[in-house]
């Protein structure tokens, strides 16, 4: 079975800094995919960005990016010149493309943003 | 905005009692989920569905049934519930098991069994 690992519980950055959040999986499977989800006080779940394990190339989406490592099932987000909205707990999910129904997710990291 | 919603928003009930948890779709989407989200676990799948009438179990669905008669109403059932179901509950909703099965999350609703 698939599992997801986020040992970070909380992190913290300045405003204007950069931070990284890590991700770490396990599967015996060579195609997947790997989520980063946002989830600030509202509660709601918000994709920030995807990353098809086919494709060598990390994703970005404006100021996050992750680093895809496969062999070391690593997937982990950066985030760029951090602003106050990006304080939220992060969740990393995988989901297998044999089983397209399940996400499963990493238990979060929460990140906290100082002006 | 995918058009999900939820109802109740929150709820609290007593031990024993059932209750019924309502996902809502606009969008005519295939695939519906039921997740709860609870401290040091993350999500976690209860059941979700791949057409009317058509469900299956997910990680977590002991206590929990659903029920799917029509396309936009997914329908989370405890039938008697007890205070370890006291947690958040998400709905989510997708394209379809292809590759951009992207999965879309209502706002969650939740449930404090007393």
């Amino acid at each position: 079975a698939q599992t997801v690992t986020q040992s970070q519980p909380e992190m913290s950055v300045q405003e204007a800094e950069t931070v990284t959040l890590s991700c770490t999986y396990d599967t015996s499977e060579s195609d997947y995919y790997l989520f980063w989800y946002k989830q600030p006080p509202s509660r709601q779940m918000i994709l920030v960005i995807r990353q098809e394990a086919y494709k060598q190339q990390n994703a970005t989406e404006n100021r996050f990016s992750v680093n895809f490592q496969k062999a070391a099932k690593s997937f982990s987000l950066k985030i760029s010149d951090s602003q106050l909205g990006d304080a939220a707990m992060y969740f990393c999910a995988y989901r297998s493309i044999y089983n397209t129904d399940k996400l499963i997710f990493g238990t979060g990291t929460r990140l906290q943003v100082f002006p | 905005d995918a058009g999900i919603t939820q109802s109740p928003r929150h709820k609290v009930t007593e031990t024993g009692t059932p209750v019924t948890l309502r996902c809502h779709q606009t969008e005519n989407h295939r695939y519906m989920y039921w997740y709860r989200q609870d401290p040091g676990h993350g999500l976690r799948l209860i059941h979700y569905s791949y057409g009317v009438k058509d469900t299956d179990k997910g990680e977590v669905s002991d206590g929990y049934s659903v029920s799917r008669s029509k396309t936009e109403d997914f329908l989370l059932t405890l039938e008697s519930a007890t205070s370890s179901q006291t947690s958040v509950y998400f709905c989510a909703i997708s394209l379809g098991s292809g590759s951009n099965n992207e999965q879309f999350f209502g706002p969650g609703t939740r449930l404090t069994v007393l």
